[in-house]
Protein backbone atom coordinates (compact mmCIF):
# COMPACT_ATOMS: atom_id res chain seq x y z
CA UNK A 1 0.00 0.00 0.00
CA UNK A 2 0.91 3.76 -0.91
CA UNK A 3 1.92 5.69 2.51
CA UNK A 4 2.60 9.63 2.48
CA UNK A 5 4.87 11.27 5.22
CA UNK A 6 4.99 14.30 6.02
CA UNK A 7 7.75 15.11 9.33
CA UNK A 8 6.98 18.61 10.25
CA UNK A 9 3.61 18.95 12.16
CA UNK A 10 4.14 22.71 12.63
CA UNK A 11 6.47 24.99 10.53
CA UNK A 12 6.33 28.66 10.61
CA UNK A 13 7.64 31.64 8.26
CA UNK A 14 8.25 35.09 8.20
CA UNK A 15 6.46 37.32 6.09
CA UNK A 16 7.87 37.68 2.72
CA UNK A 17 10.28 34.95 2.98
CA UNK A 18 10.94 31.36 1.88
CA UNK A 19 9.88 28.03 3.37
CA UNK A 20 10.27 24.73 2.28
CA UNK A 21 7.76 22.13 3.71
CA UNK A 22 8.78 18.24 3.52
CA UNK A 23 6.95 15.22 2.18
CA UNK A 24 8.15 11.52 1.65
CA UNK A 25 6.32 8.72 0.07
CA UNK A 26 6.00 5.00 -0.46
CA UNK A 27 5.01 3.28 -3.85
CA UNK A 28 6.19 0.13 -6.18
CA UNK A 29 3.91 2.00 -9.14
CA UNK A 30 6.21 3.91 -11.58
CA UNK A 31 2.90 6.21 -13.37
CA UNK A 32 1.46 8.01 -10.52
CA UNK A 33 0.80 11.79 -9.18
CA UNK A 34 1.59 13.79 -6.15
CA UNK A 35 -0.02 16.96 -5.03
CA UNK A 36 -0.09 19.50 -2.40
CA UNK A 37 -3.31 20.61 -0.72
CA UNK A 38 -3.92 23.58 1.47
CA UNK A 39 -6.86 23.41 3.69
CA UNK A 40 -7.60 26.89 5.75
CA UNK A 41 -9.74 27.10 8.75
CA UNK A 42 -12.81 26.81 6.09
CA UNK A 43 -11.72 23.47 5.89
CA UNK A 44 -11.91 23.93 1.90
CA UNK A 45 -9.36 21.72 0.36
CA UNK A 46 -7.92 24.16 -2.01
CA UNK A 47 -5.50 22.10 -4.58
CA UNK A 48 -2.09 23.90 -4.93
CA UNK A 49 -0.19 21.95 -7.47
CA UNK A 50 0.26 18.82 -8.82
CA UNK A 51 3.11 17.02 -10.16
CA UNK A 52 2.74 13.86 -12.79
CA UNK A 53 5.51 11.05 -11.60
CA UNK A 54 6.36 10.80 -15.34
CA UNK A 55 7.81 14.14 -15.67
CA UNK A 56 10.75 15.52 -14.38
CA UNK A 57 10.32 19.51 -14.70
CA UNK A 58 9.67 20.43 -11.40
CA UNK A 59 5.62 22.07 -11.17
CA UNK A 60 5.57 25.32 -10.79
CA UNK A 61 2.95 27.59 -9.96
CA UNK A 62 3.16 31.43 -9.23
CA UNK A 63 4.90 31.37 -5.74
CA UNK A 64 4.45 27.92 -5.19
CA UNK A 65 7.36 25.13 -6.33
CA UNK A 66 8.12 21.63 -6.04
CA UNK A 67 11.39 19.84 -5.89
CA UNK A 68 10.11 15.89 -6.82
CA UNK A 69 12.94 13.42 -6.30
CA UNK A 70 11.32 10.15 -7.44
CA UNK A 71 14.44 8.02 -7.00
CA UNK A 72 14.40 9.36 -3.65
CA UNK A 73 10.25 9.61 -3.21
CA UNK A 74 10.68 13.09 -2.17
CA UNK A 75 7.91 15.99 -3.23
CA UNK A 76 8.88 18.88 -1.32
CA UNK A 77 7.02 22.32 -1.64
CA UNK A 78 8.27 25.50 -1.59
CA UNK A 79 6.53 28.90 -0.96
CA UNK A 80 8.08 31.96 -2.15
CA UNK A 81 7.75 35.42 -1.04
CA UNK A 82 4.91 33.87 2.14
CA UNK A 83 1.44 35.61 2.84
CA UNK A 84 -0.73 35.96 5.40
CA UNK A 85 -2.86 34.33 3.87
CA UNK A 86 -0.85 31.09 3.35
CA UNK A 87 -1.38 29.95 7.06
CA UNK A 88 -3.05 26.56 6.62
CA UNK A 89 -2.84 23.16 7.17
CA UNK A 90 -0.81 21.69 3.55
CA UNK A 91 -1.34 18.05 2.95
CA UNK A 92 0.71 16.42 1.00
CA UNK A 93 -1.26 13.44 -1.24
CA UNK A 94 -0.45 10.63 -3.53
CA UNK A 95 -2.49 9.50 -6.46
CA UNK A 96 -1.89 6.01 -8.51
CA UNK A 97 -3.07 6.12 -12.50
CA UNK A 98 -6.46 6.15 -13.65
CA UNK A 99 -9.62 7.28 -11.00
CA UNK A 100 -7.97 5.82 -7.72
CA UNK A 101 -8.58 8.11 -4.25
CA UNK A 102 -5.84 10.27 -2.68
CA UNK A 103 -3.45 9.14 0.03
CA UNK A 104 -2.76 12.11 2.20
CA UNK A 105 -0.12 12.44 4.68
CA UNK A 106 -0.87 13.82 8.34
CA UNK A 107 -0.47 17.52 7.62
CA UNK A 108 1.56 20.33 8.05
CA UNK A 109 0.73 23.08 9.73
CA UNK A 110 1.72 26.80 8.62
CA UNK A 111 2.15 30.01 10.43
CA UNK A 112 3.24 33.47 8.60
CA UNK A 113 4.53 35.77 11.19
CA UNK A 114 3.72 39.33 10.22
CA UNK B 1 -13.01 24.69 -13.48
CA UNK B 2 -14.72 21.71 -12.44
CA UNK B 3 -16.86 22.40 -9.17
CA UNK B 4 -17.98 20.27 -7.06
CA UNK B 5 -21.29 20.76 -4.53
CA UNK B 6 -21.44 19.37 -1.09
CA UNK B 7 -24.87 20.13 1.01
CA UNK B 8 -25.68 20.42 3.91
CA UNK B 9 -22.51 22.21 4.81
CA UNK B 10 -22.96 22.03 8.47
CA UNK B 11 -25.59 19.86 10.29
CA UNK B 12 -26.20 19.39 13.99
CA UNK B 13 -28.91 16.40 15.31
CA UNK B 14 -29.81 14.32 18.31
CA UNK B 15 -28.72 10.62 18.78
CA UNK B 16 -30.42 8.37 16.71
CA UNK B 17 -30.66 10.40 13.91
CA UNK B 18 -29.94 9.07 10.32
CA UNK B 19 -28.59 11.95 8.32
CA UNK B 20 -28.03 12.23 4.19
CA UNK B 21 -25.05 14.06 2.75
CA UNK B 22 -24.95 14.74 -1.01
CA UNK B 23 -22.18 15.08 -3.28
CA UNK B 24 -23.08 16.73 -6.91
CA UNK B 25 -20.58 17.03 -10.00
CA UNK B 26 -22.09 20.56 -11.32
CA UNK B 27 -20.26 20.27 -14.76
CA UNK B 28 -18.64 17.03 -15.27
CA UNK B 29 -20.09 13.38 -15.36
CA UNK B 30 -18.46 11.33 -12.29
CA UNK B 31 -18.21 7.79 -12.74
CA UNK B 32 -16.72 7.88 -9.13
CA UNK B 33 -16.36 9.49 -6.22
CA UNK B 34 -14.47 9.35 -3.24
CA UNK B 35 -16.01 10.19 0.52
CA UNK B 36 -13.35 10.71 3.22
CA UNK B 37 -13.71 11.26 6.88
CA UNK B 38 -11.51 13.92 8.77
CA UNK B 39 -11.01 13.90 12.28
CA UNK B 40 -10.44 16.75 14.49
CA UNK B 41 -6.41 17.77 13.79
CA UNK B 42 -6.29 14.87 12.04
CA UNK B 43 -5.50 14.17 7.83
CA UNK B 44 -8.19 13.03 5.46
CA UNK B 45 -9.44 9.38 5.69
CA UNK B 46 -10.85 7.32 2.66
CA UNK B 47 -13.94 5.64 3.67
CA UNK B 48 -15.64 4.36 0.30
CA UNK B 49 -15.43 4.63 -3.28
CA UNK B 50 -18.73 5.45 -5.12
CA UNK B 51 -19.24 4.39 -8.54
CA UNK B 52 -22.06 4.61 -10.57
CA UNK B 53 -24.67 2.35 -10.83
CA UNK B 54 -22.66 0.16 -8.43
CA UNK B 55 -21.76 -0.97 -4.85
CA UNK B 56 -19.39 1.30 -3.29
CA UNK B 57 -16.39 -0.16 -2.13
CA UNK B 58 -15.53 0.42 1.57
CA UNK B 59 -12.77 0.84 3.32
CA UNK B 60 -11.22 -1.34 6.13
CA UNK B 61 -13.07 -0.33 9.47
CA UNK B 62 -15.67 0.93 7.82
CA UNK B 63 -19.02 -0.14 8.51
CA UNK B 64 -20.91 -0.47 5.32
CA UNK B 65 -24.28 -0.76 7.02
CA UNK B 66 -23.90 2.36 9.01
CA UNK B 67 -22.51 4.50 6.06
CA UNK B 68 -24.95 4.16 3.22
CA UNK B 69 -23.71 5.06 -0.19
CA UNK B 70 -25.42 5.38 -3.06
CA UNK B 71 -24.44 7.13 -6.71
CA UNK B 72 -27.57 6.73 -8.44
CA UNK B 73 -26.32 8.64 -11.47
CA UNK B 74 -23.01 10.09 -12.66
CA UNK B 75 -23.66 13.41 -11.44
CA UNK B 76 -25.03 12.54 -7.63
CA UNK B 77 -23.25 10.75 -4.93
CA UNK B 78 -24.84 10.32 -1.02
CA UNK B 79 -23.69 9.68 1.96
CA UNK B 80 -26.34 8.41 4.51
CA UNK B 81 -24.73 8.02 8.40
CA UNK B 82 -28.04 5.50 9.72
CA UNK B 83 -28.55 6.20 13.65
CA UNK B 84 -25.74 8.35 14.09
CA UNK B 85 -24.04 8.65 17.52
CA UNK B 86 -21.71 11.21 18.93
CA UNK B 87 -18.52 9.50 17.89
CA UNK B 88 -19.90 9.47 14.28
CA UNK B 89 -19.34 13.21 14.53
CA UNK B 90 -16.30 14.18 12.16
CA UNK B 91 -15.99 16.35 9.11
CA UNK B 92 -17.23 14.64 5.92
CA UNK B 93 -15.69 15.76 2.49
CA UNK B 94 -16.66 13.80 -0.94
CA UNK B 95 -14.72 14.26 -4.01
CA UNK B 96 -15.09 13.46 -7.70
CA UNK B 97 -13.04 13.64 -10.86
CA UNK B 98 -13.84 12.68 -14.98
CA UNK B 99 -12.78 9.30 -15.71
CA UNK B 100 -8.92 8.72 -15.65
CA UNK B 101 -8.08 12.30 -15.08
CA UNK B 102 -7.00 14.11 -12.56
CA UNK B 103 -6.94 15.61 -9.61
CA UNK B 104 -9.98 15.23 -7.84
CA UNK B 105 -11.91 18.35 -6.88
CA UNK B 106 -13.67 18.51 -3.43
CA UNK B 107 -16.70 20.22 -2.16
CA UNK B 108 -16.67 22.03 0.57
CA UNK B 109 -17.44 19.55 3.01
CA UNK B 110 -19.94 18.92 5.41
CA UNK B 111 -18.98 19.13 9.39
CA UNK B 112 -21.75 16.58 11.24
CA UNK B 113 -22.42 17.14 15.05
CA UNK B 114 -24.11 14.76 17.02
CA UNK B 115 -25.65 15.57 20.12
Amino acid sequence: AQTVTQSQPEMSVQEAETVTLSCTYDTSESDYYLFWYKQPPSRQMILVIRQEAYKQQNATENRFSVNFQKAAKSFSLKISDSQLGDAAMYFCAYAGSGNTPLVFGKGTRLSVIA
Amino acid sequence: GAVVSQHPSWVICKSGTSVKIECRSLDFQATTMFWYRQFPKQSLMLMATSNEGSKATYEQGVEKDKFLINHASLTLSTLTVTSAHPEDSSFYICSASRQGVTPQHFGDGTRLSIL
